[in-house]
């Protein structure tokens, strides 16, 4: 079956540490996400790539890195200039030469919680 | 003032009831409404799309855009218990627009 499949599900990152969240898809698709999500505040966009070796900076960037070296993939490392790290991290993706009713399609999600 | 308003709720109606669920934003140029729903400890998953103002049906929801209002809804008919989730609205300017802009999400439970 087709879809995005997000790693791990749960992740807990020390005071200081680098983590890294993993993103596959396996749609074809060649815009690739990162949508952070808070309660009370909604999805906001950390990173996105529209294309392989190429990637933008989105609302919330700062803290947070990407790359993207394969069009399945969309790693995102979460550093420890990130302040506010802890919360539910959600990767998506869409064809670029888009066509109506083809939006964003979510994994599902990963909650990272700083101890 | 954020660009998109979405009353958090919780809202809780009785199955059977007819939701409404609303946003109203202040960006003019948004072309592109979508609604999202998304159940607890999961991503989000595509419910409607609509490209400006008008209204789309599928099955028992309908999603309404009114652009001179900036305000859209979703409605709900014969509500289930299944339809209990966080429902999110989003909107985009362009097409070829990168940027999703979202509401922060209504929470809604159906009492069976």
């Amino acid at each position: 079956d087709g879809g995005i499949t997000q790693s791990p599900k749960y992740l807990f990152r020390k005071e200081g540490q680098n983590v890294t969240l993993s993103c596959e898809q396996n749609l074809n698709h060649d815009a690739m996400y990162w949508y952070r999500q808070d309660p009370g505040q909604g999805l906001r966009l950390i990173y996105y790539s529209q294309i392989v070796n190429d990637f933008q900076k989105g609302d919330i960037a700062e803290g947070y890195s990407v790359s993207r070296e394969k069009k399945e993939s969309f790693p995102l490392t979460v550093t420890s200039a990130q302040k506010n790290p802890t919360a539910f991290y959600l990767c998506a993706s869409r064809p670029f030469r888009d066509t109506k009713n083809t939006e964003a399609f979510f994994g599902q999600g990963t909650r990272l919680t700083v101890v | 003032q954020k660009e998109v308003e979405q009353d958090p709720g919780p809202l809780s109606v009785p199955e059977g009831a007819i939701v409404s669920l609303n946003c109203t934003y202040s960006n003019s140029a948004f072309q592109y409404f979508m609604w999202y729903r998304q159940y607890s400890r999961k991503g989000p998953e595509l419910l409607m799309y609509t490209y400006s103002s008008g209204n789309k049906e599928d099955g028992r929801f309908t999603a309404q855009v009114d652009k001179s209002s900036k305000y859209i809804s979703l409605f709900i008919r014969d509500s289930q218990p299944s339809d209990s989730a966080t429902y999110l609205c989003a909107m985009r300017a362009n097409f070829g627009n990168e940027k999703l802009t979202f509401g922060t999400g209504t929470r809604l439970t159906i009492i069976p």
